[in-house]
């Protein structure tokens, strides 16, 4: 069985210092890992995706994870927060049931941004 | 933005009545989800298909049914709705080449569902 864990359900920084958003994961063979941000009263967009190619992952907006498998990990970071950066994300493990795809996603994350 | 049509946006409800929401896509994507999205949960998936007719359960499945009759629409049906369905319900769909387990997904607007 595959599962995701936020470690943190909010975080809250200024603007302009590093975003650090923790994730580990679950799995019984290599996933593909992915991050989403949903934006207030917004459906949710795909920020970046894992999928083995490269341990360090570069996404939209300037956010990128990187993954640790000795750590089960895939914390998502940027180095200087913008106030539009302020939303849910969701790190998100993929698993197969048979032959099927399905995305498990974690609790969420609520990125606050003060000026 | 792939053409995923959630409807409708928003819909009232009393205890006891009977619920379809639909989704439709434009992108002839295999695979299509029916997720919902509560505080402090994230989003737990309810059903999902990966073909015409084929469907098959998610982690919160009990009082939810779903049809795909074709391709391109996705139904979601609470037979009888209560209060605990009152949610966010997003349908979201992926390419799903088969052996191909990266693909991200694409999702609706949502539908805000309160049940009285």
């Amino acid at each position: 069985a595959q599962s995701v864990t936020q470690l943190d359900s909010h975080v809250s920084v200024s603007e302009g210092t590093p975003v650090l958003l923790r994730c580990n994961y679950s799995s019984s063979y290599s996933p593909s890992l992915f991050w989403y941000v949903q934006h207030p009263n917004k459906g949710l967009q795909l920020l970046l995706k894992y999928t083995s190619a490269a341990t360090l992952v570069k996404g939209i907006n300037g956010f990128e994870a990187e993954f640790k498998k000795s750590e089960t990990s895939f914390h998502l970071t940027k180095p200087s927060a913008h106030m539009s950066d302020a939303a849910e994300y969701f790190c998100v493990v993929s698993r197969t049931s048979g032959g099927s795809y399905i995305p498990t996603f974690g609790r969420g994350t609520s990125l606050i941004v003060h000026p | 933005d792939a053409g995923i049509t959630q409807s409708p946006r928003h819909k009232v409800t009393e205890t006891g009545t009977p619920v379809t929401l639909r989704c439709h896509q434009t992108e002839n994507h295999r695979y299509m989800y029916w997720y919902r999205q509560d505080p402090g949960h994230g989003l737990r998936l309810i059903h999902y298909s990966y073909g015409v007719k084929d469907t098959d359960k998610g982690e919160v499945s009990d009082g939810y049914s779903v049809s795909r009759s074709k391709t391109e629409d996705f139904l979601l049906t609470l037979e009888s709705a209560t209060s605990s369905q009152t949610s966010v319900y997003f349908c979201a769909i992926s390419p799903g080449e088969m052996g191909v387990f990266d693909e991200k997904l694409f999702f609706g607007s949502g539908t805000q569902l309160s049940v009285l």
